[in-house]
């Protein structure tokens, strides 16, 4: 059964804590996106990776990190240097074309962070 | 001017109204054309894909695409309660970023 995995579902942190989610994808995809979705905002990027050991900023990364060291795995780590982290945060995947241009994107079912 | 436009609504209709939701954009370059269906503290899931300008159809939806205004519409036919949900549009351009509206919320009402 194949697709994107995220946990936890739900997540709380006290402020100044840092706190890591899982992202995981069996779909043999090139690419992996965070994304941060606050109500009436849309989708903001955060990171994304094309391959293994090799990331990008989105244009909201201050405040968080990531790493990807599997092809499968893409973790995201809020800081405690994020001022409102409170919020939905998605995470895709998408296979890259050999032009050079990614397929579509393929969503994970989502981590609701609350900071307390 | 935002890359993607798309009007939040909300957007309210009787069950079996057609729908219309609409997404324009500025660049130009952007090539393909996607709709996500988004409900409640859900992920967004694919609905729709498209490459080039005119209709593309799947059971109740049909996408359309129109290059020469920058312009992209999801029609829903006999729509249903349990497509209430939010519904963005999103594109990509050479290169590997996407760009989505900000979604419109839809309720079917029975």
């Amino acid at each position: 059964d194949g697709g994107i995995t995220q946990s936890p579902k739900y997540l709380f942190r006290k402020e100044g804590q840092n706190v890591t989610l899982s992202c995981e994808q069996n779909l043999n995809h090139d690419a992996m996106y965070w994304y941060r979705q606050d109500p009436g905002q849309g989708l903001r990027l955060i990171y994304y990776s094309q391959i293994v050991n090799d990331f990008q900023k989105g244009d909201i990364a201050e405040g968080y990190s990531v790493s990807r060291e599997k092809k499968e795995s893409f973790p995201l780590t809020v800081t405690s240097a994020q001022k409102n982290p409170t919020a939905f945060y998605l995470c895709a995947s998408s296979k890259l074309r050999g032009s050079g241009i990614t397929d579509t994107q393929y969503f994970g079912p989502g981590t609701r962070l609350t900071v307390l | 001017q935002k890359e993607v436009e798309q009007d939040p609504g909300p957007l309210s209709v009787p069950e079996g109204a057609i729908v219309s939701l609409n997404c324009t954009y500025s660049n130009s370059a952007f090539q393909y054309f996607m709709w996500y269906r988004q409900y409640s503290r859900k992920g967004p899931e694919l609905l729709m894909y498209t490459y080039s300008s005119g209709n593309k159809e799947d059971g109740r939806f049909t996408a359309q695409v129109d290059k020469s205004s920058k312009y992209i519409s999801l029609f829903i036919r006999d729509s249903q309660p349990s497509d209430s949900a939010t519904y963005l549009c999103a594109m990509i351009h050479t290169g590997n970023q996407f760009y989505f509206g900000t979604g419109t919320s839809l309720t079917v009402i029975p």
